[in-house]
């Protein structure tokens, strides 16, 4: 498959541990931030998003945290597993109709 | 079901050969978007749908790069007189209405190699 994980960040950890993913955003006008996963020779997969008016989103293992003042956005994942490894991105849009601006990537190495 | 299909998921071409790149989003789906994604990046968005209307194509790199959907469904990414650097992997997306911006739901991709 393909491997869109060359000279990316990589974050390894155990199984069963809690992952932390960071992203550093610019545009303070984004109205929304969003988490993909993409796994190896598949297109990326929609995990969660949060609205630029929210500090905390959580969904099913994942809690999105956005902080405004530092523009700074994070994934966690509870109790990662195996299957979860990927590369992850953050991405933001304005508001109304608007394109994704996709950041760069973190590999998440999962070890079982 | 079905999810967003994209044909072939590989392409060598030889420099100055024409391409053309299928998209099939899934059935329904109002909006389709194409992005390049170049090695170790994040996805580049290319230009958008919304049905057969092509409402945004301001990512297209170059007027070498041209994409349709006529019917609304079905969509090409066609790239003219390849070049080195058009290599990259084309995804297509989908989602289901004209305003569901964040959850889109992608194809597996091409992979384009110019020669």
């Amino acid at each position: 498959g393909e491997s869109v994980g060359l000279h990316l960040p990589t974050l390894s950890v155990q199984e069963g541990d809690n992952s932390i993913i960071n992203c550093a955003y610019s545009n303070s006008a984004s109205d929304y931030f969003i988490w993909y996963k993409q796994e190896s020779g598949k297109g990326p997969q929609f995990i969660i998003d949060i609205r630029s008016n929210m500090d905390k989103r959580q969904g099913q293992r994942v809690t999105v945290l956005l902080n405004k003042t530092v523009k700074h956005l994070s994934l966690q994942i509870a109790a990662t597993q195996p299957g979860d490894s990927a590369v992850y991105f953050c991405a933001e849009r304005g508001k109304g109709y608007s394109t994704l601006t996709f950041g760069k990537g973190t590999m998440l190495l999962v070890s079982p | 079901g079905a999810g967003v299909s994209q044909s072939p998921r590989y392409k060598v071409a030889k420099r100055g050969q024409d391409v053309a790149l299928r998209c099939d989003p899934i059935s329904g789906h109002v909006s389709l978007f194409w992005y390049q994604q170049a090695l170790g990046q994040g996805p580049e968005f290319l230009t958008y749908f919304q049905n057969e209307a092509q409402l945004d194509k301001s990512g297209l790199p170059s007027d070498r790069f041209f994409a349709e959907r006529p019917e609304g469904s079905v969509s090409t990414l066609k790239i003219q007189r390849t070049q080195q650097e058009d290599s990259a992997v084309y995804l297509c997306a989908s989602s289901p209405g004209g305003q569901s911006y964040n959850e889109q739901f992608f194809g597996p991709g091409t992979r384009l190699t110019v020669l």
